[in-house]
């Protein structure tokens, strides 16, 4: 079974374009996650989904962050305008039960210069 | 306010040694521990786990201890190789659905 898929891995774009992320979770798994990873702050959770239905968006930065999930098999993340500090690598991830296990994308390296 | 803390962010080891990787956590409502593994370039890969009503838990040469009056846990690898050499976060789990993550502490495996 393939496991979580992410495109583009890498991302160069220039501040003030928008960008889209985009993962397919494992099939038959219920929750989605979006993380950010930098050096400064870790591994952040942005948001998460539980069958398709926003659970908790807090850590979304701001509002030029957005996430959807149309059906269970994507979901994508959009920043809109992009600035150099959104400059990371976004995981996506999918468990099969919330709080248990999560099954990580290879990431997508972003770049805004 | 970190709620799971990896106090290490490196550890060296020798090869064919044991490799004891900590994580201490603060929130009590987190039922499920696990422990990730991360290469450069690549998803954090999921380790093991353990639930709150054991105190451990053991998969081949990787362990994990739950202490949870101390509210603390540990991975054991034994023996290290090389190809251990990689981040590793350990990460809390409950009712709420996601999951806390550590820092990180980065294993390097000498020769």
């Amino acid at each position: 079974d393939a496991g979580v898929i992410q495109s583009p891995r890498h991302e160069v774009t220039e501040m003030g374009q928008e960008v889209t992320l985009r993962c397919k979770p494992i099939s038959g798994h219920n929750s989605l996650f979006w993380y950010r990873q930098t050096m400064m702050r870790g591994l952040e959770l942005l948001i998460y989904f539980n069958n398709n239905v926003p659970i908790d968006d807090s850590g979304m930065p701001e509002d030029r962050f957005s996430a959807k999930m149309p059906n269970a098999s994507f979901s994508t993340l959009k920043i809109q305008p992009s600035e150099p500090r959104d400059s990371a690598v976004y995981f996506c991830a999918s468990s099969l039960t919330p709080g248990r296990a999560q099954y990580f994308g290879p990431g997508t390296r972003l770049l805004v210069l | 306010d970190q709620q799971v803390k990896q106090n290490s962010p490196s550890l060296s080891v020798q090869e064919g040694r044991i490799s004891i990787l900590n994580c201490d956590y603060t929130n009590s409502m987190f039922d499920y521990f696990l422990w990730y593994k991360k290469y450069p370039a690549e998803g954090p890969t999921f380790l093991i786990s353990i639930s709150s009503i054991k105190d451990k838990n053991e998969d081949g040469r990787f362990t994990v201890f739950l202490n949870k009056s101390a509210k603390h846990l540990s991975l054991h690898i034994v023996p290290s190789q090389p190809g251990d050499s990689a981040v590793y976060f350990c990460a809390g789990g409950g009712s709420q659905g996601n999951l806390i993550f550590g820092k990180g502490t980065k294993l390097s495996v000498k020769p």
